[in-house]
């Protein structure tokens, strides 16, 4: 069964705007990733986070985790058409099992 | 240089052929994985293999198996394609995490096979 949820599932924004993406789990999470897909491509790693409450940046992506460690949240700030793509957040579980989520596909309007 | 490849990038074919999948990873890492991503992209583990050995084999049809000829290789045989086996298959490596270890590894993954099967 699936256990992340995405939200949105899609997204268009002018280019230049923020934007959040929004990743939920039912249960404490033991890591949560963050993956970019471009179209047609393969998944690139984006970051990592692990602790409550812990926040990473890379360039003008922001990715924090909450206290519960049950929800992430993904921040693009003054976007551009080079983030267009498909966005998934990923967990490990129980039994060792590695979940995605169904995805946020991200279009930047120029 | 890539990290993690896969051939064929596209693979078109019949229902009832035997088809196979091939990945290769040059970053060292000892954990190979391999994902089904279905039409509304959710993304399935399938079978990981540490150090050419099984470690999570979920419920998939015995038609597919994976081989692992070296830890740097790990193919996809599929037997008896069906329509429901079209999808992207990802190739996937990391440096341990294959097993119940803490912290989760890191998986860098492969382009992506778009298997279509008529």
């Amino acid at each position: 069964s699936q256990e992340l949820e995405q939200s949105p599932q899609s997204l268009i924004v002018q280019e230049g705007k923020n934007l959040t993406i929004n990743c939920t789990s039912s249960k404490t999470l033991y890591g949560l990733y963050w993956y970019k897909q471009k179209y047609g491509e393969g998944l690139i790693f984006l970051m990592m986070l692990q602790k409550g409450g812990e926040e990473k940046s890379h360039e003008k992506i922001t990715a924090k985790l909450d206290e519960k460690k049950q929800q992430s949240s993904l921040h693009i700030t003054a976007s551009q058409p080079s983030h267009a793509g498909i966005y998934l957040c990923g967990a490990r579980g129980n039994f060792n099992k590695f979940y995605f989520g169904s995805g946020t596909k991200l279009n930047v309007k120029p | 240089d890539t990290a993690v490849s896969q051939t064929p990038k596209y693979l078109v074919t019949q229902m009832g052929n035997d088809k196979s999948i091939k990945c290769e990873q040059n970053l060292g890492h000892d954990t190979m994985y391999w994902y089904k991503q279905d039409s509304k992209k959710f993304l399935k583990i399938m079978f990981s293999y540490n150090n050419k050995e099984l470690i999570i084999n979920e419920t998939v049809p015995n038609r597919f198996s994976p081989k692992s000829p070296d830890k740097a290789h790990l193919n996809l045989h599929i037997n008896s394609l069906e329509l429901g086996d079209s999808a992207v298959y990802f190739c996937a490596s990391s440096q341990g995490g294959g097993g119940p270890s803490f912290p989760p590894a890191t998986q860098y993954f492969g382009p992506g096979t778009r298997l279509t099967v008529l």
